[in-house]
């Protein structure tokens, strides 16, 4: 079956822009997970959403960052005012309530210039 | 941070099994190993967890010492494709957590390099 998608692939940025990184995840999954990996360092926790909500948000670096999910399944992470340091490939996982493995998805690789 | 203890990097020949060691000194008694994979350029990949009985899949054995204070990941027959960073994560299952995050906490793994 279908895996974890994300997009775009690749993003460019410059500085001080906006920028949204999609992911879609596997169907029937209602957690979601944002990881960021910098070149490395193994991926870092931001974000888990159960369903539509946030539950945990305790590794959002900064209040730059922000993420959502309407309707339970896609999500946006979006980053405002980007940073150089912001420039890493970021990760989206999914899971089943009751399991306990996660499907990561491919990455956004972003890089701020 | 993570609670794991793993060498920065081991090699392998093709077609030999591969031994990845752990040390997860602190390891709670509610708290699973899992093993993960990161080949080049891709997202991670769930190999295998347990919580004190010796597991084996399709992929990999996970041996977990009578103490749990340490264990090794074995792929029996190593192949090139298996050259990855290996992931070793301690995490506590869902039902202790009983709704919490679930989230890994990776560190920077093994790098296994499968030479032919």
């Amino acid at each position: 079956g279908a895996g974890v998608s994300q997009t775009p692939s690749n993003k460019v940025t410059e500085k001080g822009k906006y920028v949204e990184l999609r992911c879609d995840p596997i169907s029937g999954h209602t957690a979601l997970y944002w990881y960021r990996q910098s070149l490395g360092q193994g991926p870092e926790f931001l974000i888990y959403f159960q369903g539509t909500g946030a539950a945990d948000d305790s590794g959002l670096p900064n209040d730059r960052f922000f993420a959502v999910r309407p309707e339970g399944s896609v999500s946006t992470l979006k980053i405002q005012r980007t940073e150089r340091g912001d420039s890493a490939v970021y990760l989206c996982a999914s899971s089943k309530s009751t399991d306990y493995e996660q499907y990561f998805g491919p990455g956004t690789r972003l890089t701020v210039t | 941070d993570a609670k794991t203890t793993q060498p920065p990097s081991m090699d392998c020949a093709e077609g030999r099994a591969a031994n990845l060691p752990c040390n997860h000194s602190t390891i709670s008694g509610n708290e699973y190993v899992y093993w993960y994979r990161q080949i080049h350029s891709q997202g991670p990949q769930y190999i295998i967890h347990g919580l004190k009985n010796n597991e084996t899949n399709e992929m990999a054995s996970l041996i977990i010492t009578e103490d749990r204070k340490s264990s090794t990941l074995i792929l029996p027959h190593a192949t090139l494709r298996d050259t990855a960073v290996y992931y070793c994560i301690v995490r506590v299952g869902s039902h202790i957590t009983q709704g919490g995050s679930e989230k890994l906490v990776f560190g920077k793994g093994t790098k296994l390099t499968v030479n032919p």
